[in-house]
């Protein structure tokens, strides 16, 4: 059973196309993440939920849009897409008040 | 920003204790220190944590200095599948939740 699941794992796509990348966790948890990882491998979170609630918003560009249908999901739309977005896009989830963070696999995007 | 320091790289021998060393002088009363792998690009994996006192799990043991000042990783019998980044994260628990990554340590076990 995988506890955090993104899909889909390789993503390639042209400039200015929208895509959208989904996670889903088994596990229960309250907190959902996306964290971005890009080539120099910095991996930087994006945006947080909370039962199904926004909570973190790292000033990301606003063509990223995710949404949380309910706690145990958590999609990223990307709108627009540019170079610059490709990277490696890794979903996570915790307990609100957790100890440790469950991460996907990433979902490796490229945009030519 | 992260707000530890770590070596860009270590070596270990197949076998041996691997001991990661972490910089935190900063750290705040109610922060907790983190730490977390990624093995090959795969998603990150916890691995321990710690406010004070020395922990120990199934994968490693954590010593954190009297001051809190810095703290050490032990990997107590080194394998190949241990090869990976291993990152050194400060948060506080009760907070934010976010983990904020530093370039961490890139650990090459060696047959």
């Amino acid at each position: 059973d995988t506890a955090v699941s993104q899909t889909p794992k390789y993503l390639v796509t042209q400039m200015g196309n929208d895509k959208s990348i989904k996670c889903e966790q088994n596990l229960g948890h309250d907190t959902m993440y996306w964290y971005k990882q890009d080539s120099k491998k910095f991996l930087k979170i994006m945006f947080s939920y909370n039962n199904k609630e926004l909570i973190i918003n790292e000033t990301v560009p606003n063509r990223f849009s995710p949404k949380s249908p309910d706690k145990a999901h958590l999609n990223l739309h990307i709108n627009s897409l540019e170079l610059g977005d490709s990277a490696v896009y890794f979903c996570a989830s915790s307990q609100r008040v957790g100890i440790e963070a469950f991460f996907g696999q990433g979902t490796r995007l490229t945009v030519v | 920003d992260a707000k530890t320091t770590q070596p860009p790289s270590m070596d270990c021998a197949e076998g041996r204790a691997a001991n990661l060393p972490c910089n935190h002088s900063t750290i705040s009363g109610n922060e907790y220190v983190y730490w977390y792998r990624q093995i090959h690009s795969q998603g990150p994996q916890y691995i321990i944590h710690g406010l004070k006192n020395n922990e120990t799990n199934e994968m490693a043991s954590l010593i954190i200095t009297e001051d809190r000042k810095s703290s050490t990783l032990i990997l107590p019998h080194a394998t190949l599948r241990d090869t990976a980044v291993y990152y050194c994260i400060v948060r506080v628990v009760f907070g934010n939740e976010k983990l904020t990554f530093g370039t961490g340590t890139r650990l090459t076990i060696i047959p």
